[in-house]
């Protein structure tokens, strides 16, 4: 059974630093052609495509905001852990992790609960 | 970054057919084809619809997709009740190297 799981802050304050982590279980980023990918959903609006990463380390950003993201792996631990730099109050938002494959990278079929980030001071 | 352009909402009635759409360019709905995604309120999306027309497993019949150059749509047939959602299409696009999403359609179940 496929299972992701998002952990973080609720609240930064603008201009911190939020880290997200994705825990996931009944697969491995080891395997050939997965990968692990977060989107975000501000309140009452459209999903964002933020980050992927795949089982062999590639990494793809968000053009409009590659600037402030990093994405990496610890395969060990079954974790993908995103970072934002710079937080601002338009970044409040729903933050999910899915998993898809690197073939069809936007075929999300499993999708976490999701974690509410509010950037305030 | 550019994204896929939906009609904000639709309304049908009940046992109707619904048809969403959602249009991009060659470097994305074109290429690889379009993924269609429902979300109801307060819950994470759920994959619909993938390469065109395959269902995962345990989503209705009702539901099919297609594609016209560079326009993808999703049919809805036989319209219920818990049908009233948020339906989201995104595609890769290989001039961005991300995923790109649409805004989202509204669909009404009257």
């Amino acid at each position: 059974q496929v299972t992701l799981r998002e952990s973080g802050p609720a609240v930064v304050k603008p201009t911190q630093t939020l880290t997200l982590t994705c825990t996931f279980s009944g697969f491995s980023l080891n395997t050939s052609g997965l990968c692990v990918t977060w989107i975000r959903q501000p309140p009452g609006k459209a999903l964002e495509w933020l980050a992927r990463i795949d089982w062999d380390d590639d990494k793809y950003y968000s053009t409009s905001l590659k600037t402030r993201l990093t994405i990496s792996k610890d395969t060990a631990k079954n974790q993908v852990v995103l970072t934002m730099t710079n937080m601002d109050p338009v970044d409040t938002a729903t933050y999910y992790c899915a998993r898809a494959v690197a073939a069809a990278p936007a075929h999300f079929d499993y999708w976490g609960h999701g974690t509410l980030v509010t950037v305030s001071s | 970054q550019a994204g896929l352009t939906q009609p904000p909402s639709v309304s049908k009635g009940l046992r109707q057919t619904a048809t969403l759409t959602c249009t991009g360019n060659n470097n994305n709905v074109g290429n690889q084809g379009a993924v269609w995604l429902q979300q109801h309120q307060g819950h994470p999306p759920k994959l619909l619809s993938y390469r065109n027309n395959s269902r995962p497993s345990g989503i209705s019949e009702r539901f099919s997709a297609s594609r016209s150059r560079y326009t993808a749509s999703l049919t809805i047939s036989g319209l219920q009740p818990e049908d009233e959602a948020e339906y989201y299409c995104s595609a890769w696009d290989s001039s961005l190297s991300a995923v790109v999403f649409g805004g989202g359609t509204k669909l009404a179940v009257l």
